[in-house]
């Protein structure tokens, strides 16, 4: 089972935003509104960021975002803060019925 | 609040076996299917298996399919995680998550137990 393809690193000052693109097939990203978005620190579980393409849960600053075209999803983050400084992953359903991550993407703040 | 705690972790020998726990508190345990994702050292993470509500069915990685078993247990708010034949790329932290709706995005999370197959 091959994995969504992310960037492997992405960087950005304070106050600028960042996009983090998953790119999969129409088997999976492109099929289904099911993809989610997860940060995680060194060491700790990964949170939830990001759910079924663009919704966030209840706590999650608005500063995050995401959207869909075609295969490819997006994580947006808006007004760069060192907290943010972490891991992310992609996440969506496979038609045949099994889950697949994306590789993960390491975000800097500059 | 929500959680989740694993348990079972350890060093074992590959070929062995080993079984994980979860057990879940602050929400009603069988209305929700819940999942078991990995993380070998350095790597990202991966999906392992997922068992739905009711254990209707349950689903799995290729890289495990045939050597883990998930199954639940509604009256002890538990999930578990039967792995067998254990190789050396099976190292990793292992996580349970709770699956928060039809997207099968994982809203809550266990804080993770570490598995070392190694001889």
């Amino acid at each position: 089972q091959s994995a969504l393809t992310q960037p492997a690193s992405v960087s950005g000052s304070p106050g600028q935003s960042i996009t983090i693109s998953c790119t999969g097939t129409s088997s999976d990203v492109g099929g289904y509104d099911f993809v989610s978005w997860y940060q995680q620190y060194p060491g700790k579980a990964p949170k939830l960021m990001i759910y079924d393409v663009r919704n966030r849960p209840s706590g999650v600053p608005d500063r995050f975002s995401g959207t869909k075209s075609g295969n490819t999803a997006s994580l947006t983050i808006s007004g760069l803060q060192a907290e943010d400084e972490a891991d992310y992953y992609c996440y969506s359903y496979r038609n045949t019925n099994t889950l697949v991550f994306g590789g993960g993407t390491k975000l800097t703040v500059l | 609040e929500a959680q989740l705690v694993e348990s079972g972790g350890g060093l074992v020998q590959p070929g062995g076996s080993l079984r994980l726990s979860c057990v879940a508190s602050g929400f009603t345990f069988s209305r929700y299917s819940m999942k078991w994702v990995r993380q070998a050292p350095g790597k990202g993470l991966e999906w392992v298996s997922h068992i739905h509500i009711g254990s209707s069915s349950m689903l799995y990685a290729d890289s495990v399919e045939g050597r883990f078993t998930i199954s639940r247990d509604d009256a002890e708010n538990s999930v578990y995680l039967q792995m067998n034949r254990l190789r050396d790329d099976d190292t990793a932290v292992y996580y349970c998550a709770r699956d928060g709706g039809a997207g099968g995005s994982m809203d809550v999370w266990g804080q993770g137990t570490t598995v070392i197959v190694s001889s």
